[in-house]
């Protein structure tokens, strides 16, 4: 059964960083694109960060870009999003998502999700 | 960037009708879109890829079609736990981009 379970979601001061994680099993996580994908709650869903796989590179939202850093530990089934300069309206729940293929897509299994609030 | 716009952004609906909703994109995306329906507090379902190939154990009341910039989601006689939240989605060019969603709600 495929699982993802985000982590690192918190409340943290405009300005400061935070680390998300997303520990994936129930497939061969070093095969498959992986992305981050978040939403304020009540509103909709915002692409913010794919990664492919075997060194298949790394793109981001306009909006985050020069902000936030995706990674993969192939060898701990773990996606990473390093947040830095957080905004305000950075402030939503980020879901973890697996792509069917090598290269992000479409999302075929997704995690419950992580709140980040940012607030002073 | 890749503006998906979907409508409407609300539909009322009583179980057993046929619904459509529709997705637009800025550009043609070819077949490259997706749908996925949401229900309050859970995560996002993919329901069809490739614009018109339904997901894995999804029901065949969802078909999708279109091609190019014009898409429309179709169920084919609401359900009950067909009401939620349905957001279109294009992998064609980066960034990947969603629609704003459409909300199919109990008339």
């Amino acid at each position: 059964e495929v699982q993802l379970l985000e982590s690192g979601g918190d409340l943290v001061q405009p300005g400061g960083s935070l680390r998300l994680s997303c520990i994936a099993s129930g497939f061969t996580f070093s095969s498959y694109a992986m992305a981050w994908v978040r939403q304020v709650p009540g509103k909709g869903l915002e692409w913010v960060s794919g990664f492919s796989s075997s060194g298949g590179g790394t793109n981001y939202a306009d909006s985050v870009k020069g902000r936030f850093t995706i990674s993969r530990d192939d060898s701990k089934n773990t996606l990473y999003l390093q947040m830095n300069s957080l905004r305000p309206d950075d402030t939503a729940i980020y879901f973890c998502a697996k792509s069917l293929f090598g290269v992000v897509s479409y999302f075929d299994y997704w995690g419950n999700g992580t709140l980040v609030t940012v607030s002073s | 960037e890749i503006v998906m716009t979907q409508s409407p952004a609300t539909l009322s609906v009583s179980p057993g009708e046929r619904v459509t909703l529709s997705c637009r994109a800025s550009q043609s995306i070819r077949i490259n879109l997706a749908w996925y329906q949401q229900k309050p507090g859970q995560s996002p379902r993919l329901l069809i890829y490739s614009a018109s190939s339904r997901a894995t154990g999804i029901p065949a009341r969802f078909s999708g079609s279109g091609s190019g910039a014009e898409f429309t989601l179709t169920i084919s006689s609401l359900q009950s736990e067909d009401f939620a939240v349905y957001y279109c989605q294009q992998y064609n060019k980066w960034p990947r981009t969603f629609g704003q969603g459409t909300k199919v709600e109990i008339k």
